[in-house]
């Protein structure tokens, strides 16, 4: 079993719509959590951290469930620039070791 | 606008070359990590230096492939000789250390542009 899992998509929805993410991680001691965005053939970068209390900014709001390991990034309003691969990532060890699910491909069409 | 800078962006080699990477982390990073990210796995982490030293190679097929910090403004990830099977894109991130005297660090990770590898 993977550490962190997502379900790689693709999500094809139009433009305003709402679109969420979820993201299941197997070890109990993670520390930290993220979502990173990936466009195609660029480097991943930090979209936003995600914290227990749950936290927006602007149309994205992260979701954080340690009971369940689960998290969820939730996108309002879907703009055909948020077309791109969202990666889950989890901070584990005692170290800044971050491990990356597979991503999850969002596709907005007009 | 501080930025990690990867040389060479794109790469074709044959099978059984010497390919080597380099990354100049963004100034003030101690922390730098190689990845190499395909298809089939993912993104995976190969390396991991803090301070210059490395810390975790654990991902990093032993045989082959080499990594070091000959100075705080480069990490080089070797291949020798390489395979078919390395053809990736490999990414250099480098990050601020988690724990800072008086308060919290930070976990981000700032990516390079990667370097494409195709070996022939």
């Amino acid at each position: 079993r993977k550490e962190v899992e997502q379900d790689p998509g693709p999500f094809n929805v139009p433009e305003g719509a709402t679109v969420a993410f979820n993201c299941t991680y197997s070890n109990s001691a993670s520390q930290s959590f993220f979502w990173y965005r990936q466009d195609c053939r660029k480097e991943p970068k930090l979209l936003m951290s995600v914290y227990s209390s749950g936290n927006e900014d602007g149309r994205f709001t992260a979701q954080l469930n340690r009971a369940s390991q689960y998290i969820s990034l939730l996108i309002r309003d879907s703009k055909l620039s948020d077309s791109a691969t969202y990666l889950c990532v989890v901070k584990t060890g005692g170290y800044n070791k971050l491990i990356f699910g597979a991503g999850t491909r969002l596709a907005v069409h007009p | 606008d501080a930025r990690v800078t990867q040389t060479p962006r794109h790469k074709v080699t044959e099978m059984g070359q010497e390919v080597t990477m380099r990354c100049q982390p963004i100034l003030g990073h101690n922390t730098v990590f190689w990845y190499r990210q395909t298809m089939m796995q993912g993104l995976e982490l190969l390396a991991y230096f803090r301070n210059r030293a490395p810390l975790d190679d654990s991902g990093m097929p032993k045989d082959r492939f080499s990594a070091e910090m000959p100075d705080a403004t480069l990490a080089t990830l070797k291949i020798q000789p390489s395979e078919p099977r390395d053809s990736a894109v490999y990414f250099c991130a480098s990050g601020l250390p988690l724990v800072r005297a008086g308060g919290r660090g930070t976990d981000t990770q700032y990516f390079g542009p990667g370097t494409r590898l195709t070996v022939l």
